[in-house]
C-alpha cells in the first residue's frame, strides 16, 4: 500500500531536549516535505526537499533541521525544542520535483508537546 | 502577499442536506487549486486538483468549481453523510509551492 509513515504518532517532551520525527515513503517520490499544523492557522512549511542531498527551507524553518540521505526518508530534527514548537506535525511527498500538477501524499501527522 | 481564504470557519449541517464551501485566493501567478478533505487526527487527502483552465472537477460527492477570472472556487458537498464530518481545504499553487487556506470545519448531524 502506498504511504507515508511518520513515528512517532504522539510525542511529550520537554524543552531543550534534542528529538526526531522520522517520516518514509514507499511512492519512490522525488519531493518531500514538513508541515505544521496550529489552530486558526493553515499548513505552513517547514522545510522540503526536491531530491536526495537536496533540502531547502520553507516559511517557518527556524529550530528545524532536516536530511535527506535517502529518497525514502526524510527526518526532522529538533535540536533544543521550545514550547513555542508544540504543534501538529505533517510529512507529505509528491511524485516529481515540481508540484505544478501533483498530489501530494499526506502522512498521518506527529502531535508533538513541548513542555 | 499570497493569501488563501476560507468561509465559512464552521458548518453544521443535517445528514442528506447539500452544501458549499468557498475559497478565495490572491496567489499569483496562479499553477492550480486543490481541495483537500482532512478527518481528525488524519493527514489531509486530496479531493481535487484544478488548472486554470478548468471550470468544474467532480469526484464522486464533491463537486469543485474555479472562476479564475474572480479567484475563487467552491466545493459542493452533495447528499452528505456522516462520513464527510471533516475540515475542508483549500490550497493554491504557484509554480512551485502551495498556499493552505485555514480549512472549513464540517460536521452533519444525523
Amino acid at each position: 500500500e502506498a504511504q507515508v509513515t511518520q513515528n512517532p504518532r504522539y510525542l511529550i517532551t520537554v524543552t531543550g531536549k534534542k528529538l526526531t520525527v522520522t517520516c518514509s515513503q514507499n511512492m519512490n517520490h522525488e519531493y518531500m516535505s514538513w508541515y505544521r499544523q496550529d489552530p486558526g492557522l493553515g499548513l505552513r512549511q517547514i522545510y522540503y526537499s526536491m531530491n536526495v542531498e537536496v533540502t531547502d527551507k520553507g516559511d517557518v524553518p527556524e529550530g528545524y533541521k532536516v536530511s535527506r540521505k535517502e529518497k525514502r526518508n526524510f527526518p526532522l530534527i529538533l535540536e533544543s525544542p521550545s514550547p513555542n514548537q508544540t504543534s501538529l506535525y505533517f510529512c507529505a511527498s509528491s511524485p516529481r520535483t515540481g508540484l505544478a500538477k501533483n498530489i501530494q501524499y499526506f502522512g498521518a501527522g506527529t502531535r508533538l508537546s513541548v513542555l | 502577499k499570497n493569501q488563501v481564504e476560507q468561509s465559512p470557519q464552521s458548518l453544521i449541517i443535517l445528514e442528506g442536506k447539500n452544501c458549499t464551501l468557498q475559497c478565495n485566493y490572491t496567489v499569483s501567478p496562479f499553477s492550480n487549486l486543490r481541495w483537500y478533505k482532512q478527518d481528525t487526527g488524519r493527514g489531509p487527502v486530496s479531493l481535487t486538483i484544478m488548472t486554470f483552465s478548468e471550470n468544474t472537477k467532480s469526484n464522486g460527492r464533491y463537486t469543485a468549481t474555479l472562476d479564475a477570472d474572480t479567484k475563487q472556487s467552491s466545493l459542493h458537498i452533495t447528499a452528505s453523510q456522516l462520513s464527510d464530518s471533516a475540515s475542508y481545504i483549500c490550497v493554491v499553487s504557484d509554480t512551485d509551492k502551495l498556499i493552505f487556506g485555514t480549512g472549513t470545519r464540517l460536521q452533519v448531524f444525523p
